[in-house]
């Protein structure tokens, strides 16, 4: 099993509707993050959280919120979905005490028609 | 904006064929600079993290240094495989929020058997 996980994998939906995206993870980090992939474009961070009560806005978090229910879970809520909002959302968790690189997850792939 | 480059945008070699990609990125502020290695439908992973001016790191056939001093980073693999095909990402951690990281644009590399 995956130590990231993200559920939907893939996701449709329409203009104006309300989507969670859920990430959850086995490793036992404190940091949690939230990037979206655009083609031709880099990572872009919407939102980091380094513990259950810290949550930090990334560089394009406009439309979008999220909730750190527990050290293991990440929550991304787009609250009213736009069609630019179409995109490969990656959650991933780092370990600060060590190099600080980045775990993954799978991906989720949102379309929003 | 903080822009970290990477090039080329694509790359097609035959298998055997050596190759490097570069990535670019402001020197001041540096704190480490990240490889992943993102494989189609797969997550990102960490392939290196180098911190000193001057590191060399290898795995394998895929090796990496760092410039910090002029800001770039080069990544090489010896003897490319098919399964060497993958969108190789760069990554700058500046260090004033550990985990937070900037992201090039990727270079796609293609070994065709």
């Amino acid at each position: 099993d995956a130590d990231v996980t993200q559920t939907p994998r893939n996701r449709i939906t329409k203009t104006g509707k309300r989507i969670m995206l859920e990430c959850s993870q086995t490793k036992g980090h404190d940091r949690m993050y939230w990037y979206r992939q655009d083609p031709g474009l880099g990572l872009q961070l919407i939102y980091y959280s380094f513990d259950v009560k810290d949550i930090n806005k990334g560089e394009i978090s406009d439309g979008y919120s999220v909730s750190r229910q527990a050290q293991a879970k990440f929550s991304l809520s787009l609250e009213s979905a736009i069609p630019n909002q179409t995109a490969l959302y990656f959650c991933a968790t780092s370990d600060p005490t060590r190099t600080g690189e980045l775990f993954f997850g799978e991906g989720s792939r949102l379309t929003v028609l | 904006i903080l822009n970290v480059e990477q090039s080329p945008q694509s790359l097609h070699v035959q298998e055997g064929d050596s190759t490097n990609f570069t990535c670019s990125f402001p020197s001041s502020n540096f704190y480490a600079l990240h490889w992943y290695r993102w494989e189609t439908a797969k997550s990102p992973e960490a392939l290196f993290v180098m911190t000193l001016n001057g590191d060399e790191k290898k795995k394998g056939r895929i090796s990496a240094t760092l410039n910090t001093k002029e800001g770039y980073s080069y990544l090489y693999i010896k003897g490319s495989q098919p399964e060497d095909s993958a969108t190789y990402l760069c990554a700058l951690d500046r260090g004033s929020t550990l985990g937070r990281l900037y992201f090039g644009r990727g270079t796609q590399l293609t070994v065709w058997p």
